[in-house]
């Protein structure tokens, strides 16, 4: 069965200092891993998606990296519009659906 | 708005009514996905619909809860006889080239029941 862990449930910065949010997976054969953001009330809004290990991808203050394990979500110099909850998602070679982490809540504080 | 709609936004039945969510995916999708978000829990995977099959409901619970994608119209998600346990958001998702694209959510219909 396909797991994704995500850690820390939650984590609070000050605006401006930089961090990771951490996605362990296992996975039989992995086609994708994907990175969402979700606002309170709303619905995830796609980020990123991942392929193979080493691979590499940034949008503004966010860059997703992935291992044969894990994924990382580093955000450099925080804004508090950035406080959300990010989901991470792996897609199994032979499966449809996506398995979603429990996300982390991050809050950046001005 | 180019993007995935559901409606109602949010829905509140009693114990035994149905409930009818719907999804129009995004322009040009072809290919639906519905996903339940149980409080303080994950979204968890349901059901994937082409128009007009069922490709994939592993994730259905086996009673009361069907989901359809006609030939015109919205995707419709239906719970029957709804329980206390039924309350959650559910997110509909599409994509354009199915089960390998990457899949675009909606904003969500928030149910409770009473």
């Amino acid at each position: 069965e396909d797991q994704v862990t995500q850690s820390p449930e939650a984590l609070r910065l000050q605006e401006g200092e930089s961090s990771s949010l951490n996605c362990s997976y296992t996975v039989s054969g992995l086609r994708g891993l994907f990175w969402y953001r979700q606002d309170p009330g709303k619905g995830p809004e796609f980020l990123f998606t991942l392929y193979s290990a080493g691979e590499e991808k940034e949008k503004e203050r966010l860059k997703a990296t992935l291992t044969k394990k894990e994924s990382f979500l580093h955000i450099t110099a925080p804004k508090p519009e950035d406080s959300a909850t990010y989901l991470c998602a792996v897609q199994a070679e032979a499966g449809n659906m996506l398995t979603f982490g429990g996300g982390t809540r991050l809050m950046v504080k001005p | 708005n180019a993007g995935v709609m559901q409606n109602p936004r949010h829905l509140v039945r009693r114990r035994g009514q149905e409930a009818r969510l719907r999804c129009s995916p995004m322009k040009g999708h072809s290919h639906v996905y519905w996903y339940r978000q149980l409080p303080e829990e994950g979204l968890k995977f349901m059901v994937y619909l082409q128009k007009e099959n069922i490709i994939d409901e592993s994730g259905m619970p086996k009673e009361r809860f069907s989901a359809e994608f006609p030939k015109e119209g919205p995707s419709i998600l239906r719970i029957q006889q709804v329980v206390r346990g039924d309350s959650a958001a559910y997110f509909c998702a599409s994509s354009l080239a199915g089960f390998t694209d990457t899949q675009y959510f909606g904003p969500g219909t928030r149910l409770t029941v009473l």
